[in-house]
């Protein structure tokens, strides 16, 4: 499968807590993106880091890349109810998007 | 600003039957995608256009699935004759011609084949 690995697969934490989850993809990269999918806005689009990038931020969103062990991690600070929904990271090669397996995130009140 | 439309949103078919489904990108976007989302897994992308031509296919099923995009603006993605696997959501995304840009995505059809 072209698909890259996220792990966990599923991961339920309190409000206030941080939650990480974790991306590998298979092929060279020029960007790295973070979507979140829920049921009620469809896929939104995160944030995104270079390849030449190895942190950045975005609000409560710290994205960490490294490019020798095609791995990336999101991790998100302060996680609210609000923030229950799948993660998908999508890896960017020359011109195609793959998108990993995805993690479901439950932020429980 | 306008988001990227899909219709239908939702369609029942029985197998071997034929299905289109439509989308309208944001203004201004050069460049639309097509996905396949199974339940349960990622989005697979199926079709990319840089305005009317075709960027990447590879992972279309040709001797079922087409799409065009007419005059480099909406697109039509069509399943003939659908198979009992081909039940999905079918997203639709767009996004600026350059590499690094965000995708922006649509609501989606969830193709269900009985």
């Amino acid at each position: 499968s072209q698909q890259g690995e996220e792990d966990p697969q599923a991961l339920s934490i309190q409000e206030g807590e941080n939650a990480t989850m974790n991306c590998s993809y298979k092929t060279s990269i020029n960007n790295l993106q973070w979507y979140r999918q829920n049921s009620g806005r469809g896929l939104v689009h995160l944030i995104l880091i270079r390849s030449n990038e190895r942190e950045k931020h975005s609000g409560r969103l710290r994205v960490t890349l490294d490019t020798s062990k095609k791995s990336s991690s999101l991790l998100i600070t302060a996680s609210r109810a609000a923030d229950t929904a799948s993660y998908f990271c999508a890896s960017q090669g020359t011109y195609k998007y793959i998108f990993g397996t995805g993690t479901r995130l439950k932020v429980l009140a | 600003e306008a988001g990227v439309a899909q219709s239908p949103r939702y369609k029942i078919i029985e197998k071997r039957q034929s299905v289109a489904f439509w989308c309208n990108p944001i203004s201004g976007h050069a460049t639309l995608y097509w996905y396949q989302q199974i339940l349960g897994q990622g989005p697979k992308l199926l079709i990319q256009f840089q305005n009317n031509g075709v960027v990447d296919d590879s992972q279309l099923p040709k001797d079922r699935f087409s799409a065009e995009r007419l005059k480099g603006v909406d697109s039509t993605l069509k399943i003939q004759p659908a198979k009992l696997e081909d039940s999905a959501v079918y997203l639709c995304a767009s996004s600026f011609p350059r590499s690094s840009y965000e995708q922006y995505f649509g609501p989606g059809t969830r193709l269900t084949v009985t």
